[in-house]
């Protein structure tokens, strides 16, 4: 089947380094997303991986290792409005797959 | 720029009633795809659509159905209501679909939501 793994939820402090990963059990995708959202608000697009490799944006960053079936989002200088829901997604066969999320608490 | 619009916000519905929600994309993005998305869990892909033509359709059951007409605006149908559809009803919008169908690398814009209750 088609399933995208994440962590239920992920703990890490104010100003540290946090690493969401997310593993997948398909195959023939085209690209690794990944999302943020808040409690109340609308998903929103972080990066895109199409190719292995890292691509950095800002205090954020994502992986991706095909061989390995594995990606991760990398969130550095971590602030209180990171606090959020965080999603991996594929798409594939015109299907848009979306993880059930990481929920990042962030401590002062 | 105005984002993506849905609309209602929020409604309240019987089951067995039929509900319409609808979509605006961002202004040039052709492609509009639709989202189940019930606490605590990410979104089920629902639709996808691209120059009125349904491109992909998820695991969900007769009773949805979705359109989009020429000005690239969409309409999500939802027939026969159960309690079970109780969710967020988010639409996205995206560029690419033409020559590329992957849009996923261009990013999807969500909407805010349509917050349905069955009751």
């Amino acid at each position: 089947g088609q399933s995208l793994e994440q962590p239920s939820e992920v703990t890490a402090v104010e100003g540290a380094i946090v690493q969401i990963n997310c593993t997948y059990q398909t195959s023939g995708f085209y690209g690794l997303s990944w999302y943020q959202q808040h409690d109340g608000g609308a998903p929103t697009f972080l990066s895109y991986n199409a190719l292995d490799g890292l691509e950095e944006t800002g205090r954020f960053s994502s992986f991706l290792s095909r061989s390995d079936s594995y990606g991760y989002l990398l969130l550095q200088e971590l602030q209180m409005k990171d606090s959020a829901s965080y999603f991996c997604a594929v798409e594939r066969d015109d299907k848009i797959i979306f993880g059930k999320g990481t929920r990042l608490h962030i401590l002062p | 720029d105005a984002g993506v619009t849905q609309s209602p916000t929020h409604l309240i519905k019987t089951r067995g009633q039929h509900v319409t929600l609808r979509c605006s994309p961002i202004s040039g993005h052709k492609s509009v795809s639709w989202y189940q998305q019930v606490l605590g869990q990410g979104p089920q892909f629902i639709f996808q659509y691209y120059e009125k033509e349904e491109r992909g359709r998820g695991n969900f059951p007769d009773r949805f159905s979705a359109r989009q007409f020429p000005n690239y605006s969409s309409e999500l149908n939802v027939n026969a209501l159960l309690l079970g559809d109780s969710a967020l009803y988010l639409c996205a919008s995206s560029l690419g679909g033409e020559s590329d169908r992957r849009t996923s690398r261009y990013g999807y814009t969500f909407g805010s939501g349509t917050r349905l209750t069955v009751v």
